[in-house]
């Protein structure tokens, strides 16, 4: 199976509700970051947390770290229709920083 | 700034014609990456492009080729297109930040009958 898979791979929630997708990985890891693609896009960068870090906030956003679990948490607070996308959370890993991208999570926001 | 550029965005081939899709970034990076998207499989890397002058394989590269024209250029080639290689395929480039973050380019998306 491949590394950086997101669990749920499809997610339908109500605007104003919280939104959670988590990823698992099997590598150790230099860095996870979460990416979003709205249909028909090429793939735009939220937000990167260290493998360092357990937490770290942008916005609405807060992702999380478990490197003892191998998995991370993207939490998208008060949703609104504009959030629907895919999301994809991507592993970086190794000397020369390999990107391995899991398979997405798809997310519709209901108005 | 454009970001990262690639044409074409659409194109239909015939099973064992070939074509090369191309990829520009102004952002000044040295790395670039291309990627074939499909559904259920999210993002495999193809090839990339650690700096100028230098290509490596990525997770499927059999039946492309690449080449690294200049810093701010990464074309990827297929020589005899196959139905497998229907997919869409995005081009990516990153900078000098140890942390990786990549900016892609808006697709192309083949078709191969």
């Amino acid at each position: 199976s491949q590394q950086g898979e997101e669990d749920p791979q499809a997610l339908s929630i109500q605007e104003g509700e919280n939104a959670t997708m988590n990823c698992s990985y099997k590598t150790s890891i230099n860095n996870l970051q979460w990416y979003r693609q709205n249909s028909g896009r090429g793939l735009v960068h939220l937000i990167l947390i260290r493998s360092n870090e357990r937490e770290k906030h942008s916005g609405r956003l807060r992702v999380t770290l478990d490197t003892s679990k191998k998995s991370s948490s993207l939490l998208i607070t008060a949703s609104r229709a504009a959030d629907t996308a895919s999301y994809f959370c991507a592993s970086i890993s190794g000397g020369y920083q390999k990107v391995t991208f899991g398979i997405g999570t798809k997310l519709q926001v209901i108005p | 700034n454009a970001g990262v550029t690639q044409t074409p965005k659409f194109q239909v081939l015939k099973t064992g014609q070939s074509m090369t899709l191309q990829c520009a970034q102004d952002m000044n990076h040295n790395s670039m990456y291309w990627y074939r998207q499909d559904p259920g499989m999210g993002l495999r890397l193809i090839y990339y492009s650690a700096s100028e002058g230098t290509t490596d394989k990525g997770e499927v590269p059999n039946g492309y080729n690449v080449s690294r024209l200049n810093k701010r250029e990464f074309s990827l080639r297929l020589e005899s297109a196959a139905p497998s290689q229907t997919s869409v395929y995005f081009c990516a480039s990153s900078g000098q930040s140890s942390y990786n973050e990549q900016f892609f380019g808006p697709g192309t998306r083949l078709t191969v009958l």
